[in-house]
């Protein structure tokens, strides 16, 4: 069935450092990729998104690859800050019989920014 | 502009009684969906609804029933609660399914004792 993998499950930085998460997905026909962020104990919210047709994408200090032959794609984020810190889930979007599409996120990384 | 609305926040359930948690949209989006959140397991769909009058299983539907009663609203009903049902529960909306930004409602996070 559908999957998504997503490494490393947790990420420890010094500020300032670059962090990357990776994910992997299995559906060849997914076509959108977004990343959420959640911090503790509030709801998950969009920071950035890719569509297949896009390779790369940046927002500020967020950055977003993707390697549709390898079914890979990535979150880059440059001169981290503690604010940061908090959980990141990447997702894939696959369609289904009838034209729908569901996302399929990843079981999340814990990213923690030290001072 | 409230965005995605869940009622409650926190309940406690004994084993065997039934619950209904309660979602609402005011940005006119098509696509409603409930998710489950475990740790160390992500987001996992349970039920969506693609647009007004449509529902169907996501990856975890066992256990739960839906009703999309307008576009605004998408309630999920835990007939018999059992204890691996203890989980938090984001409701979230999209324009369209699948492929647009997901905003999410703040959860509920339930207990099942």
């Amino acid at each position: 069935g559908e999957n998504v993998e997503q490494h490393p499950s947790t990420l420890s930085v010094q500020e300032g450092d670059s962090a990357v998460i990776k994910c992997t997905y299995s559906d060849s026909a997914s076509n959108y990729f977004p990343w959420y962020k959640q911090e503790l104990g509030k709801r998950p919210q969009l920071i950035i998104d890719i569509r297949s047709n896009v390779g790369e994408k940046k927002d500020q200090r967020i950055a977003v690859t993707l390697n549709k032959t390898a079914k890979h794609f990535s979150l880059h984020i440059t001169e981290t800050q503690p604010e940061d810190s908090a959980v990141y889930f990447c997702a894939a979007s696959r369609s289904f019989s009838g034209g729908y599409n569901k996302l399929i996120f990843g079981a999340g990384t814990r990213l923690a920014v030290h001072p | 502009n409230a965005g995605v609305t869940q009622t409650p926040k926190f309940q406690v359930l004994k084993t065997g009684q039934s619950m209904t948690l309660q979602c609402a949209q005011d940005m006119n989006h098509n696509s409603m969906y409930w998710y489950r959140q475990d740790p160390g397991m992500g987001l996992r769909l349970i039920y969506y609804s693609a647009s007004e009058g449509t529902t169907d299983k996501g990856e975890v539907p066992n256990g739960y029933n839906v009703s999309r009663l307008n576009k605004r609203e998408f309630s999920l009903r835990l007939e018999s609660a059992a204890p691996s049902q203890t989980s938090v529960y984001f409701c979230a909306s999209s324009v369209f399914p699948g492929n647009t930004e997901a905003f999410f409602g703040q959860g509920t996070r339930l207990t099942v004792v």
